[in-house]
């Protein structure tokens, strides 16, 4: 069964608003997630590096700014996108360490901001 | 740094025939490991197959088989006996961390169609 759990599946909002994305690790602690972006026939890019107890790691160009990341325990992540804006319509998607086993993702998250 | 090349944008095939997906990368590191991801129409990433840089070994999983050459940077993905349900897009990857469970360098995806 699934691994790590992402929250909302879909999310709608309005331009201006914020948006909260969560990613939990189920039954083992996480230490370190990362998010991906993956716009609509595209690849998977790296966002962020997520770090339980510290500041995440940002890739370059991503702007830290807007997409919040929040790594309070050892099984939860959170991304919050914030002033959204249409451009930021992707699909974003976690995933978490546990050991030496390859990366588990959560199912992902599709925001769409109108 | 390292890149990952999926050169075949989409394939279509007829049910029961073999294809195969090409993946070229590019790394300076010795210790590297590749991975093929499916994701169906649904989004989620399946995890299929971690190989290290020193297993090349090539690997069968029921109609699924992998041929790694390091000579020609080549990690190749294919399909026996193709069936609907394996139409999806896949991705290669490369992580260059020990055990290739650190960042991943995602390829653009074949989007692979089984046509009934």
């Amino acid at each position: 069964g699934a691994v790590v759990s992402q929250h909302p599946s879909r999310v709608i909002c309005k331009s201006g608003t914020s948006v909260k994305i969560e990613c939990r690790s189920l039954d083992f602690q996480a230490t370190t997630m990362f998010w991906y972006r993956q716009f609509p026939k595209q690849s998977l890019m790296l966002m962020a590096t997520s770090n339980e107890g510290s500041k995440a790691t940002y890739e370059q160009g991503v702007e830290k700014d807007k997409f919040l990341i929040n790594h309070a325990s050892l099984t939860l992540s959170t991304l919050t996108v914030t002033s959204a804006h249409p451009e930021d319509s992707s699909f974003y998607i976690c995933s978490a360490r546990r050991g030496r086993e390859p990366l588990h993702f959560g199912n992902g998250t599709r925001l769409t901001v109108t | 740094a390292q890149k990952v090349t999926q050169a075949q944008t989409e394939i279509s095939v007829v049910e029961k025939e073999d294809v195969t997906l090409d993946c070229v990368y590019e790394t300076r590191d010795t210790t590297y490991y590749l991975f093929w991801y499916k994701q169906p129409p649904s989004g989620e990433l399946v995890f299929l197959i971690r190989r290290n840089s020193f297993d090349e070994q090539n690997e069968i999983s029921g109609r699924y088989s992998w041929n790694f050459q390091k000579s020609t940077s080549s990690f190749n993905f294919t399909i026996t006996a193709s069936q609907v349900v394996d139409s999806a897009v896949y991705f290669c990857a490369l992580s260059i961390s020990n055990f290739g469970n650190e960042k991943l360098t995602f390829g653009t995806g074949t989007r692979l169609t089984i046509i009934p």
